[in-house]
């Protein structure tokens, strides 16, 4: 079957470094995206990983690592807007190419 | 202003009813999405369509239906079959159904009293 694990929730404090971690099981794996959703609002799309290693998009980096079934997403210097939950999603082949989304990660974010 | 439009963004309904929720896009995507978000949970994908005129069933189908008969515009109706339906809903689209990014609309938070 398919199933992705990311912690639950995770408390930083502003300005710090935070990672949050995603493992996944699926047999056809074409990519792991992350995104972002503040309480009552839709996600929004913040990286995408197809090949092994690290994509940098300002303060927010994500990596993979396909022979671990692993990757992570990183916020640097947090601040207060990062409070939200995210999510990362797999791209199964198997299943036409569509996402099948982690329950999410809340981040709490402490002055 | 290019985006996803969905309405209305409060829905309540009696049980019993069958309810239509829209989603528009001007995005000029191909691929479109529907999915279902209870608290604490993430996305669970309903129906999707590839192209005008076709639309696959997602993980959990049942008790919903779609058309796609342009492809600016993608209604789900939540009909009486589905049996726990106070949920959000999502709309999303793709340029195609390979690319990377999938845009959201702003939900519509469905309640039956």
């Amino acid at each position: 079957g398919q199933s992705l694990e990311q912690p639950s929730e995770v408390t930083a404090v502003e300005g710090a470094i935070v990672q949050i971690n995603c493992t996944y099981q699926t047999s056809g794996f074409y990519g792991l995206s992350w995104y972002q959703q503040h309480d009552g609002g839709a996600p929004t799309f913040l990286s995408y990983n197809g090949l092994d290693g690290l994509e940098e998009t300002g303060r927010f980096s994500s990596f993979l690592s396909r022979s671990d079934s692993y990757g992570y997403l990183l916020l640097q210097e947090l601040q207060m807007k990062d409070s939200a939950s995210y999510f990362c999603a797999v791209r199964d082949r198997r299943s036409n190419y569509q996402l099948i989304w982690g329950a999410g990660t809340k981040l709490i974010i402490k002055p | 202003d290019g985006g996803i439009t969905q309405s209305p963004k409060y829905l309540f309904r009696k049980e019993g009813q069958n309810v239509t929720l829209s989603c528009e896009q001007n995005l000029n995507h191909d691929a479109m999405y529907w999915y279902r978000q209870d608290p604490g949970q993430g996305l669970r994908l309903i129906y999707y369509s590839q192209i005008v005129n076709d639309f696959q069933k997602g993980d959990i189908a049942e008790g919903y239906s779609v058309s796609r008969e342009k492809k600016e515009s993608f209604p789900l109706t939540v009909t009486s079959a589905q049996k726990n339906p106070t949920a959000f809903y999502l709309c999303a689209s793709m340029e195609t159904a390979l690319t990377n990014e999938q845009f959201f609309g702003p939900g519509t938070r469905l309640t039956v009293l």
